[in-house]
């Protein structure tokens, strides 16, 4: 069975600046699919980006860029210039097995004005 | 075009009673998937529905069912309820089936379940 492993339960960021959330997993699969996903205090799950493990070209969405080391299981996510509205917990989370998505226990971002 | 919906929003029962939560997936998604969310055990797979048929299932007692009808909209049951079941229920949509290409889940907004 695959696992998700986020090891920073939180982590604290002042506005504008720039902080990385970690994100490791196992698997035996050679083809599958990594998320990051946000869930805001109002508890609506959002994707914030996703990385195919075939492509080896990391993926970006505006502030939110990963760091995929798909030897090492990483996946990390960036966030770049952070405000305020990106405050909420984030999930890492692993698809394209036959378990439906695999997610890691979170990690609470904190951003401080 | 309208996101997943979820009803009821808020539920409260007691033990012993059973639960109906509903879904309905973003016009177009056949394919539906539930997931559990408790403060302990974070996010877990309850199950998956496409095109009718539960194609995958996670590590739940058979107290939690499902089912999806024609038009992609799923239920979920949970019967003999347990202080335990108290929790955010998820539902996510997507085109395909998990493990074909696009694995995007859109989710709704949850149901918060509490058992008394």
């Amino acid at each position: 069975a695959q696992t998700v492993t986020q090891s920073q339960p939180e982590m604290s960021v002042q506005e504008a600046e720039t902080v990385t959330l970690s994100c490791t997993y196992d698997t035996s699969e050679s083809d599958y699919y990594l998320f990051w996903y946000k869930q805001p205090p109002s508890r609506q799950m959002i994707l914030v980006i996703r990385q195919e493990a075939y492509k080896q070209q990391n993926a970006t969405e505006n502030r939110f860029s990963v760091n995929f080391q798909k030897a090492a299981k990483s996946f990390s996510l960036k966030i770049s210039d952070s405000q305020l509205g990106d405050a909420a917990m984030y999930f890492c989370a692993y698809g394209g097995g036959a378990d439906g998505l695999t997610f890691g226990k979170g990690t609470h971002l904190i951003i401080q004005p | 075009k309208a996101g997943v919906t979820q009803t009821p929003r808020y539920l409260i029962k007691t033990r012993g009673q059973q639960v109906t939560l509903s879904c309905s997936p973003i016009s177009g998604h056949r394919s539906v998937s539930w997931y559990q969310q408790t403060p302990g055990q974070g996010l877990q797979f309850l199950f998956e529905y496409f095109s009718e048929t539960q194609r995958n299932k996670g590590n739940f007692p058979g107290r939690f069912s499902g089912r999806q009808f024609s038009n992609s909209r799923s239920e979920m049951n949970v019967s003999t309820l347990e202080l335990g079941d108290s929790a955010l229920y998820l539902c996510a949509s997507s085109l395909a089936p998990d493990g074909l290409g696009n694995n995007e889940q859109f989710f709704g907004p949850g149901t918060r379940l509490t058992v008394l």
